[in-house]
């Protein structure tokens, strides 16, 4: 059951350009939204998280919004540099966590 | 403090086998998520283990079992293996139960031939 959806599986921006990554969500109920980032032959890394009691949460080049109401969320990275260049995964929490099939960012030079 | 640890990095298998992957948490961690990974598909929710006991398992066939030991080690077994089962195996730990930041191992990756 696809209760994340992450419907582009890549993009590709140019360095110092924003890269806008999205996320789509079914259940309601979730409470807790992460983003996690994951480099070829390594475990994902978690980046960054909101509550469903915000709308907004940023940590220096990442910001992470969430609509509650188009059960949306999105993961701005200003500005992309190379070694952004991996898969994001999006991950929404509520008595365990669940992900979606993640998309591959490219920062090109 | 050391991450979290999945023994064996890789593995082939035969159809039919069964197999055991490890994963040691994070020292602290009770919290013990496995999930699988194929192309495409992102990561395939499988089972949740906290203070031994499982708490959540997503929808895998009974092949795939689990269970963890008083010092938070889990273990994942799959019996009777078949092609598909071919994948990316992740543990990731917490220090609480789910919602909150997880730590992922390297994962496991297991080929079936």
């Amino acid at each position: 059951d696809q209760q994340v959806k992450q419907n582009s599986p890549s993009l590709s921006v140019q360095e110092g350009r924003i890269s806008i990554l999205n996320c789509d969500y079914t259940n309601s109920m979730f409470d807790y939204f992460l983003w996690y980032k994951k480099y070829p032959a390594e475990g994902p890394t978690f980046l960054i998280s909101i509550s469903s009691i915000k709308d907004k949460n940023e940590d220096g080049r990442f910001t992470v919004f969430l609509n509650k109401s188009a059960k949306h969320l999105s993961l701005h990275i200003v500005p992309s540099q190379p070694g952004d260049s991996a898969v994001y995964f999006c991950a929404a929490s509520l008595r365990d966590m669940r992900f979606g099939a993640g998309t591959r960012l490219t920062v090109k030079p | 403090k050391a991450g979290v640890t999945q023994t064996p990095r890789y593995l082939i298998k035969t159809r039919g086998q069964q197999v055991t992957l490890s994963c040691s948490p994070i020292s602290g961690h009770r919290s013990v998520s496995w999930y699988q990974q194929t192309p495409g598909q992102g990561l395939q929710f499988l089972f949740e283990y906290f203070s031994e006991t499982q708490r959540n398992k997503g929808n895998f066939p009974g092949r795939f079992s689990g269970r963890q030991f008083s010092n938070s080690r889990s273990e994942m077994n799959v019996s009777t293996l078949e092609l598909g089962d071919s994948a990316l195996y992740l543990c990731a730990s917490s220090l609480l139960r789910p919602p909150g930041e997880a730590f992922f191992g390297q994962g496991t990756r297991l080929t079936v031939v």
